[in-house]
């Protein structure tokens, strides 16, 4: 069965601090990488998803996500964060054609102005 | 936004009673799927319908049953509730990989449904 672990359940930021989540999951086959935020009262959005090629994704806002194959990781990326990134992330795999999404706990991410 | 609306927005039942919460897809896309967020938690997968039929399941009780309708708009049917099932309700709507589209998700608003 796949599994997602998020490494941090909450992180606490200065702005301009840069930002690193982790994330680790277990399947054995190929698989859709999928990063998803959720702004305080509004809905799951995409950030960004690797589904082939090149393994550093780009996403919406300045973030990126690297995937390492060998250490089935996928973490996501922002050099420089801001208070309107304050948001809980979401972490998600699904089998290359599967049919449901597995999440991770999530990440509640704190920027202090 | 989306596209994909869900409703109610919020729901307050007792323990025992029945609920149907309610998703339309976004436009073009023929796939549903329904998740439950509970507090703290990743969204977990109830279960995903695709034309009409249900097309895999998640660790849920038979007590959770869904529908898809010619539309492709969906419900999610919960019999007998009970207070763990308070959480939000997340509908995504999405086409199949073999139809030419990589099989993103689009989450609607959610359904907070609190059990008392």
């Amino acid at each position: 069965a796949q599994s997602v672990s998020q490494h941090n359940h909450h992180v606490i930021l200065s702005e301009a601090a840069s930002l690193e989540l982790g994330c680790n999951y277990s399947y054995g086959g190929t698989v859709n990488l999928f990063w998803y935020v959720q702004y305080p009262g509004q809905h799951l959005q995409l950030l960004l998803k690797y589904f082939s090629g090149d393994p550093l994704v780009k996403g919406i806002k300045g973030f990126e996500a690297e995937f390492i194959k060998s250490k089935f990781s996928f973490n996501l990326r922002k050099p420089s964060v801001q208070w309107s990134d304050t948001a809980e992330y979401f972490c998600a795999v699904n089998a290359r054609y599967g049919n449901k999404l597995v999440f991770g706990a999530g990440t509640i991410l704190r920027v202090k102005s | 936004e989306t596209g994909v609306t869900q409703s109610p927005t919020h729901l307050i039942k007792t323990r025992g009673q029945q609920v149907t919460l309610r998703c339309s897809s976004q436009s073009g896309h023929n796939t549903v799927s329904w998740y439950q967020q509970a507090l703290g938690q990743g969204p977990q997968f109830i279960f995903q319908y695709y034309r009409e039929e249900e097309n895999g399941r998640g660790n849920f009780p038979p007590r959770f049953s869904g529908l898809q309708f010619p539309n492709y708009s969906s419900e999610l049917n919960v019999n007998a509730l009970e207070l763990d099932d308070s959480a939000l309700y997340l509908c995504a709507s999405s086409l199949m990989p073999w139809e030419g589209q990589d099989n993103e998700q689009f989450f609607g608003p959610g359904t907070r449904l609190t059990v008392l």
